[in-house]
């Protein structure tokens, strides 16, 4: 049964910082993983795909990379804002169940002034 | 290009009653799943739409249920509600096979 961590669970920083966000799994056999964020009692917002034959995937600020063989992933957040201040979700696609998502539970980010 | 539409937003069930959502994917995708998220379990896959078939289901109990239209548009349907089905309902639209997921702002159920 697939599994996903999130490291850490809630993470407080000045603004500006770099920062880095980790997921990891139990099971390699992923189509891709998505990393997505959730403002408080909103909806999903996709920030990342990445393919299972990919290494990494960049969107202006954000770097997510993918290590497939050893069950990771990591969100790099560059220069961090008070508007990055959500919670970020990653999902892998397990190989075989269709569209169905495991979801990570998740790492609640504060950006501080 | 719209994205995701859930309807409603909030709703307000009594215990027993039954609830429908409903999930408008993104123009021209095929594939509808849904999701509860509840702050203890986190987020649960609760099925799949493709092309008006149920191609995936979770562990939920026989009182979720869900179908497709064949516009594409989701509904799912809530029976004999319990207190713990208090939850976010999230929908999200996939189009080809390997490409992002596309989720909607959900509905909030609150059973009392």
């Amino acid at each position: 049964k697939q599994e996903v961590t999130q490291i850490p669970a809630a993470l407080s920083v000045p603004e500006g910082e770099n920062l880095v966000l980790n997921c990891s799994f139990t099971d390699s056999a992923i189509y891709n993983l998505q990393w997505f964020r959730q403002d408080p009692g909103k909806g999903l917002t996709s920030l990342l795909l990445i393919q299972s034959s990919q290494r990494e995937q960049t969107s202006g600020r954000l770097n997510a990379s993918l290590d497939k063989s050893s069950g990771r992933s990591t969100l790099y957040i560059a220069a961090s804002q008070p508007g990055d201040s959500a919670t970020y979700l990653c999902a892998v696609r397990p190989i075989g169940t269709a569209s169905k998502l495991t979801f990570g539970t998740g790492t609640r980010l504060q950006v501080t002034l | 290009k719209a994205g995701v539409t859930q309807t409603p937003r909030y709703l307000i069930k009594t215990r027993g009653q039954q609830v429908t959502l409903s999930c408008s994917p993104i123009s021209g995708h095929r594939s509808v799943s849904w999701y509860q998220q509840t702050p203890g379990q986190g987020l649960q896959f609760l099925f799949e739409y493709f092309s008006e078939t149920q191609r995936n289901k979770g562990n939920f109990p026989g009182r979720f249920s869900g179908r497709q239209f064949s516009n594409s548009r989701s509904e799912m349907n809530v029976s004999t509600l319990e207190l713990g089905d208090s939850a976010l309902y999230l929908c999200a639209s996939r189009g080809i096979e390997n490409t992002e997921a596309f989720f909607g702002q959900g509905t909030r159920l609150t059973v009392v």
